[in-house]
């Protein structure tokens, strides 16, 4: 499985742009890269899939470069909700049952204020 | 959209008493799901794998013993965590993959679990 790094923590003004990046170095052929958003005392939030160059959905960005062995969020315009953490996480669609189990690293806390 | 539901939200037993976690996938069939733990301020830690009609796999460290996953049908995994004791208290999240695209996991809201 491929092992994702990001940065602990960040902080922004509302109505910023924010951008997180994920190390994910050791990433295979197959894998996609998908990121997920968590409220405190919520589970997991899907927030967007990529496996390469960029994708664009109603929330976010999600820029991959052509080595794929990293990925960026990208949040248009943060607001106070946004307030959350973040987890990009790496793995085969292919594969199924025990196989498909996907980790989480330590994630991404955004601080979102006024 | 898919939907994962986990229910009790909040259980409060005592020390010794066994609680029972129930994960049902409402609008899709789910041949496996997972089960995290976390705690606060922590990254969600992948506890087991459950497989519809098959034992469930354990991650490493984790007793399967003390956490019994059963995954009776294709809509629902439970997972009971037997002779609480206060350091189970925790935060328990289910999912599952929808199969509305690659790795696309649907979450359960989470059980949060206090033994006294």
């Amino acid at each position: 499985l491929a092992k994702t790094t990001q940065p602990i923590s960040m902080d922004s003004y509302e109505g910023q742009e924010v951008n997180i990046t994920c190390s994910h170095n050791n990433i295979a052929t197959n894998d996609y890269i998908t990121w997920y958003q968590q409220f405190p005392s919520q589970g997991p939030r899907f927030i967007i899939q990529g496996y390469k160059t960029k994708v664009t959905n109603e929330v976010a960005s999600l820029f991959i470069p052509a080595d794929r062995k990293s990925s960026t969020l990208s949040l248009p315009r943060v607001s106070l909700s946004d307030t959350a953490v973040y987890y990009c996480l790496v793995g085969d669609e292919r594969k199924t049952g025990t196989a498909s189990k996907l980790t989480f690293g330590t994630g991404t806390r955004l601080q979102v204020t006024l | 959209g898919a939907v994962v539901s986990q229910h009790p939200s909040r259980v409060i037993c005592k020390s010794g008493t066994s609680v029972k976690i129930e994960c049902r996938s409402l609008d899709f069939q789910a041949t496996t799901m997972f089960w995290y733990r976390q705690f606060p301020k922590k990254s969600l830690m992948l506890m087991a794998t459950s497989n519809e009609g098959s034992k469930a796999t354990y991650e490493q460290g984790v007793e399967k013993d003390k956490f019994l996953i059963n995954h009776a049908s294709l809509t629902l995994s439970t997972l009971t965590v037997t002779s609480a004791h206060p350091e189970d208290s925790s935060f328990y999240i289910c999912s599952a993959r929808s199969g509305s695209g690659a790795n696309v996991l649907t979450f359960g809201a989470g059980s949060r679990l206090t033994v006294l």
